[in-house]
C-alpha cells in the first residue's frame, strides 16, 4: 500500500531564505506527483505537477524535483516571503489507479 | 481559469438530517472526487467518479453516497448525518488526455465546513 510522508511536519524560516520541503513515497510505480498549497480554512491550490517521466518542474520561485527510484520529491522555494506561509502537501497518483495518496503536509511559516 | 465550485462554505446540520454537498466544475473534466480532511488524519478519499453515472468507493465510503447525473456536477450525500461526520469536505476534479483514464492536474474547490450538532 502506497504511503506518502512529509517531514518535517512544521518549518519556520526567516524571510528571504531558500528552503526545501520533502516528500517521500514507498511505491515507485507512480503515474505522477503533485504539490499543493493550502491556506487555513481553504481548499488546496495546485502548485506543480510532475509526470513520472519528468525530473523537475518550475513555476516562478518554485521548483519541484522527482526521483522515482528513490521514492522522493522535493519542493524548493527561493527567496521565501511571508505570503508563502501555508501548509504544503504532496500527492502521488499510483500507476493504474485514479486514486491519489496524500501526505499530511508541512506547515511553513515565513517570518518577516 | 479553472473553476471548481462548492455550493456551501459553511453548513450546520442536526444529527439525523439528510445533507447534500454540491460540487460543479467548468472544465469538462471526467474525474471528480470527494475528500474529507480532519486534523491529524489528512485527506481521505470518500468517493470518486470517472464518468457520468460512474462511481467508485474510496477509503471511507461508509455513511456517504454520491450522485453524478451530469458531467459537471458531483454531489455528496449524507443520508443521516452524525456528529462524527463533522469535517471539512473538499471536492476536486481532473481531466484526462489521450484516451487514458488517469492523468492531469487535480483542482480543488474552496471546501465546505460541515458541523453536525
Amino acid at each position: 500500500k502506497q504511503e506518502v510522508t512529509q517531514i518535517p511536519a512544521a518549518l519556520s524560516v526567516p524571510e528571504g531564505e531558500n528552503l526545501v520541503l520533502n516528500c517521500s513515497f514507498t511505491d515507485s510505480a507512480i503515474y505522477n506527483l503533485q504539490w499543493f498549497r493550502q491556506d487555513p480554512g481553504k481548499g488546496l491550490t495546485s502548485l506543480l505537477l510532475i509526470q513520472s517521466s519528468q525530473r523537475e518542474q518550475t513555476s516562478g520561485r518554485l521548483n519541484a524535483s522527482l526521483d522515482k527510484s528513490s521514492g522522493r520529491s522535493t519542493l524548493y522555494i527561493a527567496a521565501s516571503q511571508p505570503g508563502d506561509s501555508a501548509t504544503y502537501l504532496c500527492a502521488v497518483n499510483q500507476g493504474g489507479s485514479e486514486k491519489l495518496v496524500f501526505g499530511k503536509g508541512t506547515k511553513l511559516t515565513v517570518n518577516p | 481559469d479553472v473553476k471548481v465550485t462548492q455550493s456551501s462554505r459553511y453548513l450546520v446540520k442536526r444529527t439525523g438530517e439528510k445533507v447534500f454537498l454540491e460540487c460543479v466544475q467548468d472544465m469538462d473534466h471526467e474525474n471528480m472526487f470527494w475528500y474529507r480532511q480532519d486534523p491529524g488524519l489528512g485527506l481521505r478519499l470518500i468517493y470518486f467518479s470517472y464518468d457520468v453515472k460512474m462511481k467508485e468507493k474510496g477509503d471511507i465510503p461508509e455513511g456517504y453516497s454520491v450522485s453524478r447525473e451530469k458531467k459537471e456536477r458531483f454531489s455528496l450525500i449524507l443520508e443521516s448525518a452524525s456528529t462524527n461526520q463533522t469535517s471539512m469536505y473538499l471536492c476536486a476534479s481532473r481531466g484526462t488526455s489521450g484516451g487514458a483514464r488517469i492523468t492531469g492536474e487535480l483542482f480543488f474547490g474552496e471546501g465546505s465546513r460541515l458541523t453536525v450538532l
